[in-house]
């Protein structure tokens, strides 16, 4: 079975401060692909990044960055010097590249930034 | 930029009644998704829709629960006799066929059964 874990329920910082999201899957598979989406206060789901398991590339996108490291089934997130725009819900998801195409969601992270 | 749309926004509806919530995925994408995330919880995968049929369900799809395409645009979800524990944010997802691997989300339908 497929999980995914971000033990994180809420953080709070200061802005400017660089923040670490964490995220931990368990899979069988030996391919798969890794999300992360943003859920701001409206209550939408923002696409932010899609990661294969074959890549293990750290990606960087302005002030977000991505961590992956298949030894430790980690898919970490970090934004650095937070804005206020970026108080959201952020999930970290799985799925897997054979058959079934559900997402399977970790129970998200409460990022408060604080002005 | 094509988005997935989402109506309504908000439906309120009485225990025991039909409801059903509307979705226009993005126009050239070929599979669609319903998810739904109950207040404060994660976000979970109820089905998926691919060729004028369901390729996967979850087990809270239940017999309740039923999809369909009408028409070359509409992807609909319908609830047959909506329960308080269906109370929750609906969402539609579509992904593309050279790019399935990634879901794009509308914005939800919140449903409230009183």
């Amino acid at each position: 079975a497929q999980k995914v874990t971000q033990a994180q329920t809420e953080i709070s910082v200061v802005e400017k401060e660089d923040v670490t999201l964490d995220c931990v899957y368990e899979t069988r598979d030996t391919t798969y692909y890794l999300f992360w989406y943003k859920q701001p206060p409206s209550g939408e789901l923002v696409f932010l990044i899609r990661r294969n398991s074959f890549d293990e590339q750290n990606e960087i996108s302005g002030r977000y960055s991505w961590n992956f490291q298949k030894s430790t089934s980690s898919f970490n997130f970090t934004i650095t010097a937070s804005q206020v725009v970026d108080s959201a819900v952020y999930f970290c998801a799985l799925r897997s590249s054979q058959g079934a195409q559900k997402l399977v969601f970790g129970q998200g992270t409460r990022l408060t930034i604080n002005p | 930029e094509p988005e997935v749309t989402q109506t309504p926004s908000h439906q309120v509806t009485q225990m025991g009644q039909e409801v059903i919530l509307r979705c226009v995925p993005i126009s050239n994408h070929l599979y669609f998704y319903w998810y739904r995330q109950i207040l404060g919880q994660k976000v979970e995968f109820l089905v998926s829709f691919y060729n004028n049929e369901i390729s996967e369900k979850s087990e809270i799809f239940d017999d309740q629960f039923s999809v369909e395409r009408p028409d070359g645009s509409n992807f609909t979800l319908k609830i047959r006799s909506t329960k308080l524990e269906d109370s929750a944010m609906y969402f539609c997802a579509s992904s593309a066929q050279r790019e399935r691997d990634t879901q794009y989300f509308g914005p939800g339908t919140r449903l409230t059964v009183l």
